[in-house]
């Protein structure tokens, strides 16, 4: 069965820090691992990675994916109140039945950033 | 372009009785899965549709159903509730690439609550 696990469970931070999560994850047929961020109801995409493209940047955030090590981090620099939320890995399997509609997530990290 | 649907928000059941949950997907998305999120699980998938077709189940008891309709709207049904059922019940949708999962779009869920 996959399995996604993401450490630390929560994390307190001051604004202006930086802060890294970690995802490994076990998977058949990896194709891809997906992060979200969740701050009140409906996660949100924030980065695929795949086999052909294992770093994703995008303003303060970051993403690599080492393929050999199966683990993931995500980094967010100099944070902001606004980045307080739950942080969600997921990994996607190859196509076929038992892949179509279905990630498998990791049980989020509880990112809290103070002023 | 309008996001996912999902209703109602918020409901409150007594054991034993049934509920019906909705979603309307993306415009022009044809796949909607269904996840269920609970503080002790995390995010859990329990089935995928696509052109009104169950395409993929996860591991939760046959009280559990859903269907989808021609236009990509979904229900979701849960009979015989028990108080492990409390959870917030996410709904997303993709364009569903080339047979695969990729990025989801969610909804902002609806939380239902047993009594």
């Amino acid at each position: 069965e996959d399995k996604v696990v993401q450490s630390p469970l929560s994390l307190v931070v001051h604004e202006g820090d930086t802060v890294t999560l970690n995802c490994s994850y076990e998977v058949t047929n990896f194709r891809s691992l997906l992060w979200y961020k969740q701050e009140k109801k409906a996660p949100t995409f924030l980065f695929m990675l795949t086999s052909s493209g294992i770093e994703k940047k995008s303003g303060r955030l970051s993403s690599i994916l080492d393929k050999k090590e199966l683990f993931s981090i995500l980094n967010i620099t100099a944070t902001q109140t606004g980045d307080s939320a739950i942080y969600l890995c997921a990994v996607e399997r190859g196509a076929g039945g038992t892949s179509y509609g279905k990630l498998t997530f990791g049980q989020g990290t509880i990112l809290t950033v103070h002023p | 372009k309008a996001g996912v649907t999902q209703t109602p928000r918020y409901l409150i059941k007594t054991r034993g009785q049934q509920v019906t949950l909705s979603c309307s997907p993306i415009s022009g998305h044809r796949s909607v899965s269904w996840y269920q999120q609970t503080p002790g699980q995390g995010l859990q998938f329990l089935f995928e549709y696509f052109s009104e077709t169950q395409r993929n189940k996860g591991n939760f008891p046959g009280r559990f159903s859903g269907r989808q309709f021609s236009n990509s709207r979904s229900e979701m049904n849960v009979s015989t509730l028990e108080l492990g059922d409390s959870a917030l019940y996410l709904c997303a949708s993709s364009p569903n690439r080339v047979q695969r999962t990729g990025e989801l779009f969610f909804g902002e869920g609806s939380r239902l609550t047993v009594l």
